[in-house]
């Protein structure tokens, strides 16, 4: 709702640390999901995507894992870094031509 | 490769008042899209277009028109600002058939006072 959009779960990580950022979609059909990074003033960035056929893929220091039973994604960072501190968003295909439908997204700050 | 780019990067409007965002891509990508992020919150998508001449509504498409007359543009009109349009605005570009990457340009903050 609005109030949860407001007031970004945040998720505060050392450095060195592995993070793990969830998101739960919400529709059963979709074939797609794509995670996001987005730093402080700019368009978001795509980071790692997964078929609905998938459970989980392998990136260059993330993976991400799809539960479809209980309709939950999650985005595993290892070795956090400072510059990995941004918000990052879920988003779902939840039909053709790639139409996605974000998630509200989790704010990851990283101490040194 | 400029990438997507987007003017102009803030606008004040009064109510009642029109513009146009402009996007453009380098990419010759066939997809295009106009997204809106209110504060805090995800992106919710307006308009897209899978190639020149075709263009069709997203979730949120009230209060806005576009055109797509090329590959490379894809204009956002605003008719009638509303305070309720205050956001930042973000066009992306995709190669669409199998590749699901979307690009970002850097945004548009427009406020209507």
């Amino acid at each position: 709702g609005e109030s949860v959009g407001l007031h970004l779960p945040t998720l505060s990580v050392q450095e060195g640390d592995n993070s793990i950022i969830n998101c739960a979609y919400s529709n059963s059909a979709s074939d797609y999901f794509i995670w996001y990074k987005q730093e402080s003033g700019k368009g978001p960035q795509f980071i790692i995507d997964i078929r609905s056929n998938m459970d989980k893929r392998q990136g260059q220091r993330v993976t991400v894992l799809l539960n479809k039973t209980v309709k939950h994604l999650s985005l595993q960072i290892a070795a956090t870094q400072p510059g990995d501190s941004a918000v990052y968003f879920c988003a779902e295909n939840q039909g053709g031509f790639q139409k996605l439908v974000f998630g509200t997204g989790t704010r990851l700050l990283v101490s040194p | 490769n400029a990438g997507v780019t987007q003017t102009p990067k803030f606008r004040i409007l009064k109510i009642g008042q029109s513009m146009t965002l402009q996007c453009t891509q380098d990419m010759n990508h066939n997809y295009m899209y106009w997204y809106r992020q209110d504060p805090g919150m995800g992106l919710k998508l307006i308009y897209y277009s899978v190639g020149a001449g075709i263009t069709d509504k997203g979730e949120v498409p009230n209060g806005y028109n576009v055109s797509r007359s090329t590959t490379e543009d894809f204009p956002l009109r605003l008719e009638l600002a509303a305070p309720s349009q205050t956001s930042v605005y973000f066009c992306a570009s995709s190669r669409g058939q199998g590749s699901y990457e979307q690009y970002f340009g850097p945004g548009t903050r427009l406020t209507v006072t």
